[in-house]
């Protein structure tokens, strides 16, 4: 049975430019969350969807950070345009219920240079 | 002062050693969560509770509501359990808040 699923899992780009990450979470599962890790602040829940709406979008720094879930099978983050300050690594995750636990995926690791 | 806070920080133990990593939060909460990552950066959730005690293996977590605190124990550790141990939060309203974890290092 797959698991979440995230690409890229590597991503270097220039400030400035459109990033876009992408995650697919497992068949069935209703929840879905986005997370970012980095050294100074360690994990932080940007955003989550309950059967993909948005509930909870505090988390996301700025404007330039976006986040949609067209359908129960795709999420997408996207930041425009990328600053140095936003490398981390981006970890998606989701979950069947509120009385599950979440299956995180194995991140994508973004630089901005 | 960080809602959640976990100690210690940094843990190294013998194999085989009972450990005890803790969690003291706050704030009212809904649920408590107990993350493990692994050297290579993985997230596994190992638990997620919000009353009382659950067993996997030999990894017991506990959590007392009226004290906000939990507890994350391994039995019979081994080097494999070496990881960084994560303690979050679900704050009423929908906020989640991570604590900043916890070093294991287990040696043989």
């Amino acid at each position: 049975d797959a698991g979440v699923i995230q690409s890229p899992r590597h991503e270097v780009t220039e400030m400035g430019q459109e990033v876009t990450l992408r995650c697919k979470p497992i068949s069935g599962h209703n929840s879905l969350f986005w997370y970012r890790q980095t050294m100074m602040r360690g994990l932080e829940l940007l955003i989550y969807f309950n059967n993909n709406v948005p509930i909870d979008d505090s988390g996301m720094p700025e404007d330039r950070f976006s986040a949609k879930m067209p359908n129960a099978s795709f999420s997408t983050l996207k930041i425009q345009p990328s600053e140095p300050r936003d490398s981390a690594v981006y970890f998606c995750a989701s979950r069947s219920d509120s009385n599950q636990p979440q299956h995180f995926g194995d991140g994508t690791r973004l630089s901005i240079l | 002062k960080n809602e959640v806070e976990q100690s210690p920080q940094n843990l190294t133990a013998q194999e085989g050693e009972f450990i005890t990593i803790n969690c003291s939060y706050s704030v009212g909460i809904s649920a408590l969560h107990w993350l493990q990552q692994h050297p290579g950066g993985g997230i596994v959730s190992l638990f997620m509770l919000s009353s009382g005690k659950k067993k996997h293996g030999r990894l017991i977590a506990t959590i007392n509501i009226q004290e906000k605190h939990s507890s994350l124990h391994i039995t019979a550790s081994h080097p494999r359990d070496s990881a960084v141990y994560i303690c979050a939060v679900w704050e009423y309203g929908n906020k989640l808040v991570f604590g900043a974890g916890t070093i294991l290092r287990v040696k043989s």
